[in-house]
């Protein structure tokens, strides 16, 4: 069975300060990875993916992802954190070879930007 | 609409009483996904459809769960003698292809409150 671990539940961060969010899985095959980014009383919406054809992705609001096979790794970060990056982050994986996209969620990390 | 539209927003029941949730995928999309996300468990998959196939209700946590999705569309969740333990917002998303690295769209949610 596959599992996601975000370290931290909360962060705090400074405006302009590096935003970053860590994110291991528990795979014997990679599976495909996803950032998915939630605003107060709203749905996920989808921040980035990694598919295997890129190590490096980028997404939406100046996030990027590097996945780390070796560490079994898919941190999350921006480099200049913004007040409307205030927001829970959910890592996810999906089954290399699942039928449909089936999410297993990690345990989300809320970030606070102090100004 | 443009979105996944989930009603209704928020639901208040009884103890034992039964509750239907209602899910409109995004026009065209064949697959569709119902999760919960409760401060216990975090965001756990329920069930998915895909087109007319069985669907695979591998997450539902009792048989007093069960979900529909009529001509490929609209869905509807529903829970039978409802339990304090099922308050939690109830996520629909919806997804163009089957994949496992499809995105999923996801709707605003259902909060469900059992008193």
């Amino acid at each position: 069975a596959q599992s996601v671990t975000q370290l931290g539940s909360h962060v705090s961060v400074s405006e302009g300060a590096l935003v970053l969010l860590r994110c291991n899985y528990s795979s014997s095959v990679p599976p495909y990875l996803f950032w998915y980014v939630q605003y107060p009383n709203q749905g996920l919406q989808l921040l980035l993916k990694y598919t295997s054809a890129a190590t490096l992705v980028k997404g939406i609001n100046g996030f990027e992802a590097e996945f780390k096979k070796s560490e079994t790794s898919f941190h999350l970060t921006k480099p200049s954190a913004h007040m409307s990056d205030a927001a829970e982050y959910f890592c996810a994986v999906s089954p290399y070879q699942a039928a449909g996209n089936k999410l297993t969620f990690g345990g989300g990390t809320r970030v606070l930007v102090k100004p | 609409g443009a979105g996944v539209s989930q009603s209704p927003s928020n639901k208040v029941t009884e103890k034992g009483k039964d509750v239907e949730l209602r899910c409109d995928p995004i026009s065209g999309h064949t697959a569709l996904y119902w999760y919960r996300q409760s401060l216990g468990q975090g965001l756990e998959f329920l069930i998915y459809f895909q087109g007319n196939s069985a669907p695979d209700k591998s997450g539902l946590p009792s048989d007093r769960f069960s979900a529909e999705r009529t001509g490929g569309s609209v869905s509807t969740l529903t829970i039978q003698r409802t339990q304090q333990e099922d308050s939690a917002v109830y996520l629909c998303a919806s997804s163009y292809g089957a994949g496992p690295n499809t995105e999923a769209f996801f709707g605003q949610g259902t909060r469900l409150t059992v008193v």
